[in-house]
Order: structure tokens, then sequence, then C-alpha cells
């Protein structure tokens, strides 16, 4: 069935730094491509989304880039702040959203 | 946080009994979605419904049961023959089928 890959599980930057997380997946049919950060105990929230027309997005420190033809997204988050660190997903799909299995972020100071 | 309130926060199921879980929005999406989480594993799509009195499968639909009779209202059994129900459960909701998905704050399950 459908499969999204998300790398790396667990990821550690300094305060400051940039962080990538790097999402693979099966369907070419998918044409939607969301992301979500969780904190602790909270809902997943939507931070960004991008659709198979556009190959990047961006808003003030996150971006997303989508490589249709090697089917594969990433998640950039420059000038890392401490109230980034959370549990981010990616998803891929079309009328259905298959979720990675997320990666927990921890912005060291 | 969005108008999807899904209660109780926390459920304790005990041997062999169901148990339902509520998920109300009022947002007046046309589609919802049920999700569970469990560690490591992220979320995992259990049943959704793109329209009123309407609904499919999702990925691990085995053990779970629901219904779709009014637009804001998208419940969720957990039927005895789900084995292992301990986990985060998620409700979502969207102005349709491909619209961006909005959150509940969940449901923690557990078995006594």
């Amino acid at each position: 069935g459908e499969n999204v890959e998300q790398h790396p599980s667990t990821l550690s930057v300094q305060e400051g730094d940039s962080a990538v997380i790097k999402c693979t997946y099966s369907d070419s049919a998918s044409n939607y491509f969301p992301w979500y950060k969780q904190e602790l105990g909270k809902r997943p929230q939507l931070i960004i989304d991008i659709r198979s027309n556009v190959g990047e997005k961006k808003d003030q420190r996150i971006a997303v880039t989508l490589n249709k033809t090697a089917k594969h997204f990433s998640l950039h988050i420059t000038e890392t702040q401490p109230e980034d660190s959370a549990v981010y997903f990616c998803a891929a799909g079309d009328d259905k959203i298959i979720f990675g299995k997320g990666t927990r972020l921890h912005i060291l100071p | 946080d969005g108008g999807i309130t899904q209660s109780p926060k926390y459920l304790f199921r005990k041997e062999g009994q169901n148990v339902t879980l509520s998920c109300e929005q009022n947002l007046n999406h046309d589609a919802m979605y049920w999700y569970r989480q469990d560690p490591g594993q992220g979320l995992r799509l259990i049943y959704y419904s793109q329209i009123v009195n309407d609904f499919q499968k999702g990925d691990i639909a085995e053990g779970y049961s629901v219904s779709r009779e009014k637009k804001e209202s998208f419940p969720l059994t957990v039927t005895s023959a789900q084995k292992n129900p301990t986990a985060f459960y998620l409700c979502a909701s969207s102005i349709n089928d491909r619209g961006i998905q909005y959150f509940g704050a969940g449901t923690r399950l557990s078995v006594l």
C-alpha cells in the first residue's frame, strides 16, 4: 500500500542553526503535502503545506521543497528557536493523506 | 483551535467492553477523519467520511466502527474486537476531502 517514510526520527540542533527533515512517498498520485507540528500533549497543527504544482514554498523561517520526479519533499527550519522543539509529521496524499512516523526535534541551548 | 471538540479527554475500557469516542465540529466541514497515534508510529487512519451518511475504512479499521448521521458529528466506537486499543485517538475535519485538516485535542484510551 501507500507509504510515507520520514527521516530522521530524532534530530538535535543548536539554537540558531538550521534543521532539515526529509520525507519520501510511494503513491505517485499524491498531490498534497502538509507538514504538522505537535508539541508535547497537544494536537497536531499545520505549519506549512505544498501542492504538486509548486516546487517550493516559504513562510518566514519555514520552507518546504518538493521533487515530484524523485517523490521526496523536505522541511527546512532556519534560525531555530527553543519553541521549535516538537514532533514534526510530514504527510502525502490526495483525498486522504498518509502520515510519516514523525521526527522529534530538539533545539539545544 | 478550530472548533473541533473531542470527548472525553481520558477514557478507560474494561475487557470485552465497547466504548464510544465523541468528535463534534462547528466549522461546517464536509470531511471528517479518525486517526490512532501510538508512540513512534505517527498517525494512522482508522476511518474517514467525505460527506454525511458516507464513510470509508482507513488503513487500520478492524475493531472499530463509525457513523456519520450528522455533518457535525463523527463518533468512533472501539469494539471488543480491537485487542490492543490503548492509544491516543485524534479526530480531524477539513472543508472537503482535499482541504487542510484541523485536529481535535484527542482522547487517550487505556484498558483496565
